[in-house]
């Protein structure tokens, strides 16, 4: 069993659509990051948490620490937010080394 | 700022060749790292350094070397190229903020994608 999972691996939806992309893990972590892998290959962080939720713009990331379960929202969504979504946690108490979920992608069509 | 840089974009080497991929940073991160990624599978650590003139291995280090002699640079070497190597590779920094380092958002290079044959 992989120590991070994410789920659905693939995701279609249309504009304006509610989407959710979950992340499970299975070690004690201190945060967990978001990540958005665009199609040209870049990845920026969207966000890092480590207990309750944060909200940019459309987008909405929760944690449960006590589940070892986060989720990802994203509201009213567009096709410019086709990409791959990734979680990471931190690997032992040594920040910034991550263990990656494989990702999610998502493709919303017009 | 330029953020995190990486070069080169793209590289085709010969099975035994060697190579040296380039990342610099200029936004004084005190960790960098370099992560491989390849088709279907999530991005794993090569290397990881947590300043200048201190590294350490990652999950996958093997075939691969790093130095990191001033703040800026972390380059990656590939000495005896093999085609498990082919993939993409990502260098990334964050800063290092004492306690709340995990509040850190990392900022990654473009990525160099590289084929060995």
């Amino acid at each position: 069993k992989n120590e991070v999972e994410q789920s659905p691996q693939n995701l279609t939806a249309q504009e304006g659509e509610f989407i959710t992309i979950n992340c499970s893990y299975s070690v004690g972590i201190s945060a967990l990051h978001w990540l958005q892998q665009h199609p040209g290959g870049g990845i920026v962080s969207l966000f890092m948490l480590s207990s309750g939720k944060k909200k940019h713009g459309r987008l909405i990331a929760t944690i449960n620490i006590q589940e070892k379960h986060s989720s990802l929202h994203i509201t009213a969504s567009h096709p410019r937010d086709s990409a791959v979504y990734i979680c990471a946690v931190p690997r032992g108490t040594s920040y910034g080394k991550l263990t990656f979920g494989q990702g999610t992608i998502l493709t919303v069509h017009p | 700022n330029a953020g995190v840089t990486q070069t080169p974009k793209f590289r085709i080497l010969k099975i035994g060749q060697s190579m040296t991929l380039q990342c610099t940073q200029d936004m004084n991160h005190n960790y960098m790292y370099w992560y491989r990624q390849d088709p279907g599978m999530g991005l794993k650590l090569i290397y990881y350094s947590v300043g200048a003139g201190i590294t350490d291995k990652g999950e996958v280090p093997n075939g691969y070397n790093v130095s990191r002699s001033t703040t800026e640079d972390f380059p990656l070497r590939l000495e005896l190229a093999a085609p498990s190597q082919t993939s993409v590779y990502f260098c990334a920094s964050s800063a290092w903020t004492g306690a709340s380092s995990y509040n850190s958002p990392l900022h990654f290079g473009n990525g160099t994608r590289l084929t060995v044959t």
